[in-house]
């Protein structure tokens, strides 16, 4: 089967970087996605890694390292609305297998 | 509007009621799929469907059916709702199945069976 680990909270004020780990088992891989996810609301889709190294989107970037199994997200100039649900999810066998998510949480 | 809609977005039923929820989207995806999300459990995959008539089970199948008879429609099916079934369910799109990636998803329904 397919494990993703993540943390479960982070909690950071305004202005501040926050690096979200992701661990990964999984047979098949071909690559690593991250979504946000507002309260109640439906995932966005933020990033891909279908390659080892940095994605740069404005001021998210995702990292991959294939032969650690290893991501991560990270979130610069937080602000008030990055508060949210952020996945990991591995895209292997035709499926989407998602981390069980990391609350950040930013503080004034 | 690019989309993913769902329906209905709330619903309420007893156990053994047969119910369907309807998915649609209008973008031209062959790539659909079904998610359940519990809490601190993530999106855990039900089944998905690479193009029209080709459907396959996810990670959670039993309990739930598919089909997809058009491009644009996968509804999922609880043909004998149970209590463990209670939970917030989304429907997804992609391009196709080496974009599955990148998905769209639609806004949620939640479902309570009591």
């Amino acid at each position: 089967g397919q494990s993703l680990e993540q943390p479960s909270e982070v909690t950071a004020v305004e202005g501040a970087i926050v690096q979200i780990n992701c661990t990964y088992q999984t047979s098949g891989f071909y690559g690593l996605s991250w979504y946000q996810q507002h309260d109640g609301g439906a995932p966005t889709f933020l990033s891909y890694n279908g390659l080892d190294g940095l994605e740069e989107t404005g001021r998210f970037s995702s990292f991959l390292s294939r032969s650690d199994s290893y991501g991560y997200l990270l979130l610069q100039e937080l602000q008030m609305k990055d508060s949210a649900s952020y996945f990991c999810a591995s895209s292997n066998d035709y499926k989407l297998s998602f981390g069980a998510g990391t609350t950040v949480t930013v503080r004034a | 509007e690019a989309q993913v809609t769902q329906n209905p977005r709330y619903l309420i039923t007893v156990t053994g009621k047969k119910l369907t929820v309807t998915c649609s989207q209008n973008m031209n995806h062959e790539y659909m799929s079904w998610y359940r999300q519990d809490p601190g459990l993530g999106l855990r995959q039900i089944y998905y469907s690479m193009n029209v008539e080709v459907t396959d089970k996810g990670d959670v199948p039993e309990g739930y059916k598919v089909s997809r008879k058009e491009k644009r429609n996968f509804p999922l099916i609880l043909e004998s709702p149970s209590p463990n079934q209670t939970s917030l369910y989304f429907c997804a799109s992609s391009l196709g199945w080496q974009a599955l990636y990148e998905q769209y998803f639609g806004p949620g329904t939640r479902l309570t069976v009591t």
